[in-house]
């Protein structure tokens, strides 16, 4: 079945430094989905890329999806303390198969 | 818009008993889904629904896990004969067709 891989798993930055997180499919991704969850919280969405090569812009973060639609990644230039959290990258493969695939997501902690 | 609203937020019972949740979905969506989460990993689909008709069930889900959504509303996972690998965070989602899911807070299952 497909395979959805995040890396790293853990990341320590000092606040104000950036953060990048990759994600990897085994199959080719009709879109993909980040979503990101805060400690005790639910993922909450945050956005979705369609298109072979996008690339989206939320203030501070920066959301790719490769040409290929199989691997994306999410930046984010001068983290703050609100940024911590465990980020997940999600995929619906197509074929008939609805449920999104999540990544093991990548853990944020940020070192004031 | 109240959100996806999930009950209880905790469930603590004995092996062998039979435990109930129940979802209930933002009301224009035409979709719902369960995953389960446990620490450290990614949400890991279970099953949705598209109105009342199941569509997709995950090989995660043995025998002893049923779902249903009467009248294409409200949701409830039931597990018979729970397990200690039960253990987990179950968390419902809905959507509009392959619009971004939202996520309730879930409910904590622990088995004793």
């Amino acid at each position: 079945g497909q395979q959805v891989m995040q890396i790293p798993q853990y990341q320590h930055v000092q606040e104000g430094e950036d953060f990048t997180t990759y994600c990897n499919s085994s199959t080719t991704l009709s879109n993909i989905q980040w979503y990101k969850q805060r400690p005790g919280g639910h993922p909450v969405f945050l956005i979705q890329l369609v298109k072979s090569g996008e690339v989206k812009k939320q203030k501070r973060l920066t959301f790719q999806f490769g040409e290929a639609k199989k691997n994306s990644s999410l930046h984010i230039t001068a983290t703050q303390t609100t940024d911590v959290g465990t980020y997940f990258c999600a995929g619906y493969s197509g074929g008939g198969a609805d449920g999104l695939t999540f990544g093991k997501g990548t853990h944020l902690i940020i070192q004031p | 818009d109240t959100g996806v609203s999930q009950n209880p937020r905790h469930k603590i019972t004995k092996r062998g008993q039979n435990v109930t949740f129940r979802c209930d979905p933002i009301s224009e969506h035409n979709r719902l889904y369960w995953y389960r989460q446990t620490l450290g990993q990614g949400p890991e689909f279970l099953t949705y629904f598209q109105n009342e008709a199941q569509l997709e069930k995950s090989r995660l889900l043995s025998d002893r896990f049923s779902a249903e959504r009467p009248k294409g509303s409200f949701s409830t996972l039931e597990i018979q004969r729970t397990e200690q690998g039960d253990s987990a965070m179950y968390l419902c989602a809905s959507s509009f067709s392959y619009q971004p899911q939202h996520f309730g807070d879930g409910t904590r299952l622990s088995i004793l």
